[in-house]
This record gives structure tokens, sequence and C-alpha cells, in this order.
């Protein structure tokens, strides 16, 4: 089955620096990478995604990269705010739409 | 997102009791999901299924079963609850069809067992 891992679990940045996360995945027939954004309490939410037909998606402050061949995919924050702190977690998907998560990343952003 | 919502959303309830955690959609999706959340451990699916007659278990279903009672109601048991069930778990609904969709997730239910 697929397994993702997420790196790193904790990201502590500065207000309008970048965040970077990671992650990497083992089915080479996965399909789909959504990226959810969790804030304390409440559910997770899809802020972002992309297909494996494509290598890279932006949408304002955010975008995610894809690299099939290594098997990897990032999402980027660019000038982070306070509002960015939540758990951010990636996932892949397999055709049928099953999701494996990864693990999260906690991001911090200090004023 | 008011259109997947849970029930109970917390619950106290004692080893050895069996518990009901309830799901139900407005969305008009086949898909439906039971994960569950533990610090550090990300999301787990439990079980899912695809449509009314379809269920599946997912990475973690020991000690768990589910119900689905329609296309918009899907619910998860424990039959005998146990401390280690301690969590906090999220229903979760996608388009059906070929390929993968986005999933919306209930509130959560925040279950204790002690």
């Amino acid at each position: 089955g697929e397994n993702v891992e997420q790196h790193p679990s904790t990201l502590s940045v500065q207000e309008g620096d970048s965040a970077v996360i990671k992650c990497t995945y083992s089915d080479s027939a996965s399909n789909y990478f959504p990226w959810y954004k969790q804030e304390l309490g409440k559910r997770p939410q899809l802020i972002i995604d992309i297909r494996s037909n494509v290598g890279e998606k932006k949408d304002q402050r955010i975008a995610v990269t894809l690299n099939k061949t290594a098997k990897h995919f990032s999402l980027h924050i660019t000038e982070t705010q306070p509002e960015d702190s939540a758990v951010y977690f990636c996932a892949a998907t397999d055709s049928w739409g099953k999701f494996q998560f990864g693990a999260g990343t906690q991001v911090v952003v200090t004023p | 997102d008011a259109d997947v919502t849970q029930t109970p959303r917390n619950r106290i309830t004692k080893t050895g009791k069996r518990i009901m955690l309830e799901c139900s959609q407005t969305k008009g999706h086949d898909r439906m999901y039971w994960y569950r959340q533990d610090p550090g451990l990300g999301l787990r699916l439990i079980y899912y299924s695809f449509d009314v007659k379809d269920i599946n278990k997912g990475e973690i279903s020991d000690g768990y079963s589910v119900s689905r009672q329609a296309q918009a109601k899907f619910s998860l048991s424990l039959e005998s609850a146990i401390p280690n069930q301690t969590a906090l778990y999220f229903c979760a609904t996608s388009d059906g069809g070929t390929g993968a969709y986005e999933q919306y997730f209930g509130p959560g239910t925040r279950l204790t067992v002690t």
C-alpha cells in the first residue's frame, strides 16, 4: 500500500518568511496529491491540490510542486502571516480516491 | 462545512461499553470515510464506503465496525471500547466516479475512553 512521509514535523518561521513542507510517497500509481490545513480545534480543510499530470500549481501565497520521478511533492507558503499557523497534512491517493495522509507539520508563524 | 455533520461532538465512555458515532452529509456524495486522528500520527483510515452496498477496511479497522444506512449516513461503532481508542474521529465524504477527489471533513468527535 501507499506510504507517505512528511517533514518536518514542526516548523517555526518569522512572519514574512517562506515555509516549505516536503512529502514523499511510495506508490508510483498515486495520481492526486492534496494538502490540508487544520487549525486548532477545527476540521482539516483543503488548501491546494495537484494531479500527477501537473508539475506545479499556485494559488496566491501557496504553491505545490510535484516530482513524479523522485516521488515527492512540496508545499510552499510565501510571505507567511500569523493566520498561517496551523497543522498541515499532505496526502497521496490511489486511482480509487483512497487517501494516505502524512503525519502532519505544525507550523508556527511568529510576529 | 455544515454539509457534513457528526454526532456526538464529544463523548466520554467507560472501557467495555459499546458506542456509536454517526455521520450525515447533505453533499450528495457517494463516498464516505472514517478517520482517527492521534497527535503525531496524522489521519488514519478506519473504514470507507464507496456506495451504500460497499464497505471496506482501512489500515486500522480492528476493534471497529461500520454501517452505511443510506447514501447520506455512515456510522462507526466501537464494539467494546478500550482506552487506546481515545482519539479524535473524523468522518469525510467525497465525490464518486473514477479518480480521486477532494474529501470534505465533518467537525469531528472527541472520544475519551476511561
